[in-house]
């Protein structure tokens, strides 16, 4: 079955500290991975995706089929990135699964 | 955790016929629930907040009368496309937000409603 993984619920730095959020996905197919980001209070944001390999906010995810993981890294945390983040796989259909979310909580 | 359901799964209806979808909480419940749509290859889009007890909250560029959203209780939000055509053919999904004071920035999805119209 399609899963979207993100084993950390809560992930707390202290600011400046490098970053990393975990996804792994379950797909036989042809994966297409994002990263959306939710602020408090505000709506749910694209943060990047993979196919596009851009960098945002310092963010970067690179794919990693042998792993089937798509990691969220930042070298630098800063308390601005503290947010929910949720990682999300886009099927050969086009469906859509998210994973549960992670709080990210950067501390001063 | 919290539970999102959505009903249908998937949906193939004929063009001109109305289609509703639901999106139920399944243990708590839920005074707003957002619905999404994603397109081809591209990232969701927010159609609309749907508010118990009030008008849903429409984005720009999203047809009211065409989408129509009514939150009936603390844990039931229908979508309904009215008319639809086969351009409306998209993956739709909802969301609640977690318990105020628990959790209200955790969203929880639903697995999404694959509709087709012919």
């Amino acid at each position: 079955a399609q899963r979207v993984t993100q084993p950390e619920k809560l992930l707390s730095v202290f600011k400046g500290a490098p970053v990393e959020l975990k996804c792994n996905y379950s797909y036989s197919g042809s994966p297409e991975l994002f990263w959306y980001v939710q602020y408090s209070r505000q709506r749910l944001q694209l943060l990047l995706r993979h196919i596009s390999r851009e960098s945002i906010k310092g963010f970067t995810a690179d794919l990693n089929k042998g792993e089937t993981s798509f990691h969220l890294k930042k070298p630098f945390a800063q308390e601005e990135d503290s947010a929910m983040y949720y990682c999300a796989l886009s099927m050969d259909n086009n469906d859509m699964r998210f994973g549960a979310g992670t709080r990210l909580t950067v501390k001063p | 955790g919290a539970v999102v359901s959505q009903h249908p799964s998937w949906v193939i209806c004929k063009s001109g016929t109305s289609v509703k979808i639901e999106c139920r909480s399944l243990d708590f419940q839920a005074t707003t629930m957002f619905w999404y749509r994603q397109f081809p290859k591209q990232s969701l889009m927010l159609m609309a907040t749907s508010n118990e007890g009030s008008k849903a909250t429409y984005e720009q560029g999203v047809e009211k009368d065409k989408f129509l959203i009514n939150h009936a209780s603390l844990t039931l939000s229908t979508l309904t496309v009215t008319s639809a055509h086969p351009e409306d053919s998209s993956f739709y999904i909802c969301s609640a937000p977690g318990l105020a004071g628990v959790s209200p920035d955790e969203q929880f999805f639903g697995p999404g409603t694959r509709l087709t119209v012919l």
